[in-house]
């Protein structure tokens, strides 16, 4: 799996888009760029996961860089209930199993 | 909620005692993940079972054993506990056998006195 580096810690004022950076400059061809969150000490929670094209969901969008090098998690309307470390894990989609590797993540705090 | 619940949600033990902890994956999942989240370690896989089978390990411990039933849940194993031990224990599910899209449970505190 390809390292990823992020931001040890970010802040966001509730309401205002959150922009959590993701470098991952390693990445091969095909793999995929993940985003998880924990929400303190309960279990992580998908937020959503793209290979080279932007992604929308209900949560949030991801925007991958050209190069792939580097990719965006975009909170759109950041809410005190987003406050959570964000974690950035770039792995294959296939093979005969899978482990996630959770490196430190980027705690957002959102702020009134 | 992922739909994956975990038994019991907090659990407080001796040294040198056993203790099991239980998951119960979402309906229809057939992987069930096992993950450790220490202080000092943060998040690190431990082991995955699909359909039964163990499919990938992690840094467990020999100390740690886990298994998953026919009906899918999966229990963990710990024996002869430290005090490192003491940990939050998450157990994840997907439908297929490498699933990066997990959902995990609420966790087992383990603290061991």
């Amino acid at each position: 799996d390809a390292k990823t580096t992020q931001p040890t810690s970010m802040d966001c004022a509730e309401g205002r888009a959150a922009n959590l950076p993701c470098n991952h400059s390693t990445i091969s061809g095909n793999e995929y760029v993940y985003w998880y969150r924990q929400i303190h000490s309960q279990g992580p929670q998908y937020i959503i996961h793209g290979l080279k094209n932007n992604e929308t969901n209900e949560m949030a969008s991801l925007i991958i860089t050209e190069d792939r090098k580097s990719s965006t998690l975009i909170l759109p309307h950041a809410t005190l209930r987003d406050t959570a470390v964000y974690y950035c894990i770039v792995r294959f989609p296939t093979g005969t199993a899978s482990k996630l590797t959770f490196g430190t993540g980027t705690r957002l705090q959102v702020t009134l | 909620d992922s739909g994956v619940t975990q038994t019991p949600k907090h659990l407080i033990t001796a040294t040198g005692q056993r203790v099991t902890l239980r998951c119960s994956p979402r309906s229809g999942d057939l992987s069930v993940y096992w993950y450790q989240q220490s202080l000092d370690q943060g998040l690190q896989f431990l082991i995955q079972y699909y359909n039964g089978e163990e499919r990938a390990k992690g840094n467990i411990l020999e100390r740690f054993s886990a298994q998953q039933f026919p009906d899918l849940h999966s229990e963990l194993n710990l024996s002869s506990l430290e005090l490192g031990d003491s940990a939050l224990y998450f157990c994840a599910s997907s439908a297929t056998v490498a699933d990066n899209e997990q959902f995990f449970g609420p966790g087992t505190r383990l603290t061991v006195l």
